[in-house]
């Protein structure tokens, strides 16, 4: 079955390095969506990628969506203590898969 | 709006004992959905409904079961519980199903040992 998986399971910054988090499906897949879990939190929206080589930005987080649309990449700069969290890619190709997420920390 | 509200948020549960997780949304939402959070594993499905009455099986639906009588509410009962379910329990709702291109609200999630 399909399968989404996400690399690094955990990474570990120092407050103003960069971050990346990479999504890989094993199926072509008509969207994607990254959402953000705070520690004791729950997923959060952030962002949808929808269209093959699309890049979006929020302020410090640009997303890409590959253009085979089978992975996906969120690139944070320059870290803050408010980005720490899990971060899940979820898409859809047999079925809407979640990844297992990436766990952001950074230091101060 | 409350959005989705999810009760109790810790439950701890002998094993074979049974229980509901209630979930319900006030946006309107057709489509509503429970996945379970373990760690390393991220969110697993494990039923989902896209109106009243109408029910389907996720990735991991096996123990569970579900009903949808109203728009609002998608209980999650535990029939007898293993401790192979505890877990963190997430209730999601969206306008549309996800593969659409929808949004997924999340519940607060219900933390839920059985020993």
């Amino acid at each position: 079955g399909q399968q989404v998986m996400q690399i690094p399971q955990y990474q570990h910054v120092q407050e103003g390095e960069d971050f990346t988090t990479y999504c890989n499906s094993s199926t072509t897949l008509s969207n994607i969506q990254w959402y953000k879990q705070r520690p004791g939190g729950h997923p959060v929206f952030l962002i949808q990628l929808v269209k093959s080589g699309e890049v979006k930005k929020q302020k410090r987080l640009t997303f890409q969506f590959g253009e085979a649309k089978k992975n996906s990449s969120l690139h944070i700069t320059a870290t803050q203590t408010t980005d720490v969290g899990t971060y899940f890619c979820g898409g859809y190709g047999q079925n809407f898969v979640f990844g297992p997420g990436t766990r952001l920390s950074v230091l101060p | 709006n409350a959005g989705v509200t999810q009760t109790p948020k810790f439950q701890v549960l002998k094993t074979g004992q049974s229980m509901t997780l209630q979930c319900a949304q006030d946006m309107n939402h057709e489509y509503m959905s429970w996945y379970r959070q373990d760690p390393g594993m991220g969110l697993r499905l494990i039923h989902y409904s896209v109106g009243a009455g109408i029910t389907d099986q996720g990735e991991v639906p096996n123990g569970y079961n579900v009903s949808r009588s109203t728009t609002e509410d998608f209980p999650l009962r535990l029939l007898s519980a293993a401790p192979s379910q505890t877990s963190v329990y997430f209730c999601a709702s969206s306008s549309g199903t996800p593969h659409e291109g929808n949004i997924q609200y999340f519940g607060a999630g219900t933390r839920l040992s059985v020993l």
